[in-house]
């Protein structure tokens, strides 16, 4: 079956720019995640989704990042007004449910890069 | 905060030689435990997981048993492969809803015929 897929899977972009990054959750899913891998950072949680309950934004690293998922299906994470340091590859995950033993699958990601 | 430590890389093996990455973590409570592994130009996929303390998680030849006396899972494989080359990342969780993963920074694996 279809896993997650992440689109655009690259995106070059100015500094000062908003950008908007796409996620498609494997059909079924109710929790989604976003995490940004980094060369100096590794890779960090930045936001999770769960069914319709207000979303845990406790690793969003500013304000100039922001989430949404509609539906309880497809997600964008925007950043508003992109610095040097955005630059990432951002990763999307999809689980089943919420509960913390279970698999999160992860799409392939969206390399950022800001000039 | 929950953490978790791996080996820094590179590590570099001939085929079939033995493998061992470590990796260690700091939580509160039972997390349950996973290895990812990222091949070249491919994204992230599980490799294998252990829920509860001595559960031993397996795949494709590799091994790793959650040790909770010592906080440590360490990934084992007793005959590498080039195909086995990537990287390869020790992730919690803590058993509660919506936590996310936390990975240690990865750890990469170069194996040569």
């Amino acid at each position: 079956g279809a896993g997650v897929s992440q689109s655009p899977s690259n995106k070059v972009t100015e500094k000062g720019k908003d950008v908007e990054l796409r996620c498609d959750p494997i059909s079924g899913h109710t929790a989604l995640y976003w995490y940004r891998q980094s060369l100096g950072q590794g890779l960090e949680f930045l936001i999770y989704f769960q069914g319709n309950s207000a979303p845990d934004k406790s690793g969003l690293p500013s304000d100039r990042f922001s989430a949404e998922r509609t539906g309880g299906s497809v997600s964008t994470l925007t950043i508003q007004r992109t610095q040097q340091e955005d630059s990432a590859v951002y990763l999307c995950a999809s689980r089943i449910g919420g509960g913390g033993r279970g698999e999160q699958y992860f799409g392939p990601g969206t390399r950022l890069t800001v000039t | 905060g929950d953490s978790v430590t791996q080996m820094e890389g590179p590590v570099t093996l001939s085929e079939e030689a033995c493998l061992t990455i470590n990796c260690t973590y700091t939580a509160t409570g039972y997390p349950s435990l996973f290895w990812y592994v990222q091949y070249p130009g491919e994204g992230l996929q599980l490799l294998l997981k252990a829920t509860k303390a001595d559960d031993k998680g397996s795949n494709k030849g590799f091994e790793a048993t959650y040790r909770k006396e010592t906080t440590s899972f360490h990934l084992e494989k007793g005959s590498v492969q080039v195909s086995d080359s990537a990287v390869y990342f020790c992730a919690l969780s803590a058993n509660q809803a919506g936590t996310a993963l936390i990975f240690g920074k990865g750890t990469t694996l170069s194996v040569s015929s």
